[in-house]
């Protein structure tokens, strides 16, 4: 299709729990890349990927914080152990290799109580 | 350390008026610049964006200005629609390609007023 579709929608978790959350990107879109909105205006770069392979990771919290894009599957983004700094809008993006100007999922919300 | 800024948090324009939002960026290695909107509950949408070779990108009602000597790019719509009050992002790449990360700034929410 030619949305990036993300779920869920929203997200509760407790402290401590995991989280997990999809990313469905454009078809042909090789690129993916994973945002995290804070405080409703500061987007911070997580992850991307080319295909299936990590292609910048610079942005990852080093803990408890993965992410995969497997063939013929949504790629996905993990918190083990949320803490509740990590509530935030969770935005996942994908792009073709020929324009700038990525195409954004309408996000996740992720609440940790 | 923000590396765009965009220093108005709000700016309200009436209709048919011309809205500018402004930013700046610190990082020298920055070499392409992108706008965003963003609706309440949706994700960012691009809008326009300019290469750091050019100084002017135009599409329809969007203009981008960029000012490499001052770091400093602008965003006008002319004229203004109640249709885009929304938050504006301005964003920043410093590599070549389309698979680069984005440095983004805090938005400016633009209301246009009838």
């Amino acid at each position: 299709g030619e949305e990036v579709a993300q779920t869920p929608k929203h997200l509760v978790r407790g402290e401590g729990q995991k989280a997990k959350l999809y990313c469905a990107p454009i078809k042909g879109h090789s690129y993916v890349f994973w945002y995290q909105q804070v405080l409703k205006n500061e987007f911070k770069f997580l992850i991307s990927f080319q295909n299936e392979n990590v292609f910048d990771e610079t942005g990852m919290p080093k803990e408890r914080f993965s992410a995969k894009c497997l063939p013929n599957s949504p790629c996905s983004l993990e918190i083990q152990a949320t803490k509740l700094e990590d509530s935030a809008v969770y935005f996942c993006a994908s792009s073709d290799d020929r324009n700038y100007g990525y195409t954004f999922g309408s996000g996740t919300r992720l609440t940790v109580v | 350390d923000q590396q765009v800024k965009q220093n108005s948090p709000s700016l309200s324009v009436q209709e048919g008026r011309i809205s500018i939002l402004n930013c700046d960026y610190t990082n020298s290695m920055f070499d392409y610049f992108l706008w965003y909107k963003k609706y309440p509950a949706e994700g960012p949408t691009f809008l326009i964006s300019i290469s750091s070779i050019k100084d002017k990108n135009e599409d329809g009602r969007f203009t981008v200005f960029l000012n490499k000597s001052a770091k400093h790019l602008s965003l006008h719509i002319v004229p203004s629609q109640p249709g885009d009050s929304a938050v504006y992002f301005c964003a920043a790449s410093d590599m070549s390609g389309t698979a680069s990360k984005l440095t983004f700034g805090t938005g400016t929410r633009l209301q246009v007023t009838l």
